[in-house]
C-alpha cells in the first residue's frame, strides 16, 4: 500500500486563528481527497487536489506532488469547523480505485 | 434527493449473533465501499465493489461478507467470526472506482456495539 501521516495529531484553536494541516505520503500519487468529519460522524469532501492550490472561502489546500506533500489551511477559524479533518490517496499506477487514508488531524475550536 | 443512506443508524448485538449493515445510494455510481473507523483511528477498508457481482477485500476483510447483487445497493454482514465488532461503520460510493478524478461520497455512518 502506501503511507499516510498527518499532522498534527490534534490541535485547539481559539476562534479566529489560523491553522495549517498536513499530509505525507510515501508514493506517487494521481489522487487526493481532504475530508472533515463533523462531531456527528458525517464525513464531507472538502477539496480534491492531487496537484497546485485551491480555495474555497476560508478553506485553501496545496499540494506538492513531486515533494508528496500536501496541506490544508483554515483561516479565521470557527467553532463549526471543529472535527477531524483526514486526508486520503490514490497510488499513481494502480488499477485499483481505493484510496489510503491518514489517521487524521482532531481539531478543537474554542469561542 | 440524491444521496447515500445508511441503516440503522445504532445497532446493538449480542455476542455470536450476525448482522447486516444496509447501504443505498442513488448517485447512480459504479463503486462502493465499507470503511471501519474505531476511537481516534482513520478509516480502514474491510471491502469495496467497482461493479455489481464483483468485489474485493480490503485490508480487514476477516470476519465480514459482503454482496453486490444491485448497483445501488452494498451490504455488509458482520459475522459472528469477528473478534472485536464494536466500531464505527461507514458506507462509500464514487462514480467510477478506477479513475484518478474519482471522488467518493459518504453516507452518515452505523455505530455497532456488540453487548
Amino acid at each position: 500500500g502506501i503511507q499516510v501521516e498527518q499532522s498534527p495529531p490534534d490541535l485547539i484553536l481559539q476562534e479566529g486563528a489560523n491553522s495549517t494541516l498536513r499530509c505525507n505520503f510515501s508514493d506517487s500519487v494521481n489522487n487526493l481527497q481532504w475530508f472533515h468529519q463533523n462531531p456527528w460522524g458525517q464525513l464531507i469532501n472538502l477539496f480534491y487536489i492531487p496537484s497546485g492550490t485551491k480555495q474555497n472561502g476560508r478553506l485553501s489546500a496545496t499540494t506538492v506532488a513531486t515533494e508528496r506533500y500536501s496541506l490544508l489551511y483554515i483561516s479565521s477559524s470557527q467553532t463549526t469547523d471543529s472535527g477531524v479533518y483526514f486526508c486520503a490517496v490514490k497510488r499513481r499506477g494502480s488499477t485499483l480505485g481505493r484510496l489510503y487514508f491518514g489517521r487524521g488531524t482532531q481539531l478543537t475550536v474554542w469561542p | 434527493d440524491g444521496g447515500i443512506t445508511q441503516s440503522p443508524k445504532y445497532l446493538f448485538r449480542k455476542e455470536g449473533q450476525n448482522v447486516t449493515l444496509s447501504c443505498e445510494q442513488n448517485l447512480n455510481h459504479d463503486a462502493m465501499y465499507w470503511y471501519r473507523q474505531d476511537p481516534g483511528q482513520g478509516l480502514r477498508l474491510i471491502y469495496y465493489s467497482q461493479i455489481v457481482n464483483d468485489f474485493q477485500k480490503g485490508d480487514i476483510a476477516e470476519g465480514y461478507s459482503v454482496s453486490r447483487e444491485k448497483k445501488e445497493s452494498f451490504p455488509l454482514t458482520v459475522t459472528s467470526a469477528q473478534k472485536n465488532p464494536t466500531a464505527f461503520y461507514l458506507c462509500a460510493s464514487s462514480i467510477w472506482g478506477r479513475e484518478s478524478t474519482d471522488t467518493q461520497y459518504f453516507g452518515p455512518g452505523t455505530r455497532l456495539t456488540v453487548l
